[in-house]
């Protein structure tokens, strides 16, 4: 099973908005609505951010947003701030019954 | 307060077996399907493998199947990876993860994880 395709590195300046992509395919991303985004800080574990393609788990900030078109999921954060900065994975439910994670994106505020 | 604790990594040898177990409090534990999820130093992270509530169906990525052996005992809170024939490129910190919905929805509660490195 292949990594999901996500940006190696995105940035933005705070207040801004920014958006990462993860690209799979119709066995994955683009056949179920079951895609996770995660935040990872250093050395820290993940967190959950976004999960069923556009849902947001209690607690977590109406700045993120997710979406999903084809085989391209997405997430989008507005109002960029420097406690945003981190690693974000995204990760789909795929047709073999497992789950496939992205490569990873770091987000630098600027 | 909900808290998973993994314990068990280490160093070993290529070929031997490890076990990492992670211990679940603050909830009940028997309800919710579970997950280990690996990150090799500097990379991704990467799903391991996945248990359901009752321990009867379990998932494995390609990775580690007919390797590793996930598992679970519910009256000790107490999820388990019983690692075998360890390879140099299975290094990585192990977390456990809880799905408190549809295991495929999201892994919403983590562990600190665990260290294994395997080296000669």
């Amino acid at each position: 099973q292949s990594a999901l395709t996500q940006p190696a590195s995105v940035s933005g300046s705070p207040g801004q908005s920014i958006t990462i992509s993860c690209t799979g395919t119709g066995r994955d991303v683009g056949g179920y609505n079951f895609v996770s985004w995660y935040q990872q800080y250093p050395g820290k574990a993940p967190q959950l951010m976004i999960f069923d393609v556009s849902d947001r788990p209690s607690g977590v900030s109406n700045r993120f947003s997710g979406s999903k078109s084809g085989n391209t999921a997405s997430l989008t954060i507005s109002g960029l701030q420097a406690e945003d900065e981190g690693d974000y994975y995204c990760s789909s439910y795929t047709s073999r019954s497992t789950l496939v994670f992205g490569g990873g994106t770091k987000l630098t505020v600027l | 307060q909900v808290h998973l604790v993994e314990s068990g990594g280490g160093v070993v040898q290529p070929g031997r077996s490890l076990r990492l177990s992670c211990a679940a409090s603050g909830f009940t534990f028997s309800p919710y399907g579970m997950n280990w999820v690996r990150q090799a130093p500097g990379k991704g992270l990467e799903w391991v493998a996945f248990i359901s509530f009752d321990g009867i169906t379990k998932y494995y990525a390609d990775s580690v199947k007919g390797r590793f052996t996930i598992s679970r005992d519910n009256p000790k809170n107490t999820l388990y990876l019983q690692m075998d024939s360890l390879r140099a490129e299975d290094t990585a910190v192990y977390y456990c993860a809880m799905t408190t919905s549809a295991w495929y929805r999201g892994m919403d509660v983590w562990g600190q994880g665990t260290t294994v490195s395997v080296s000669s």
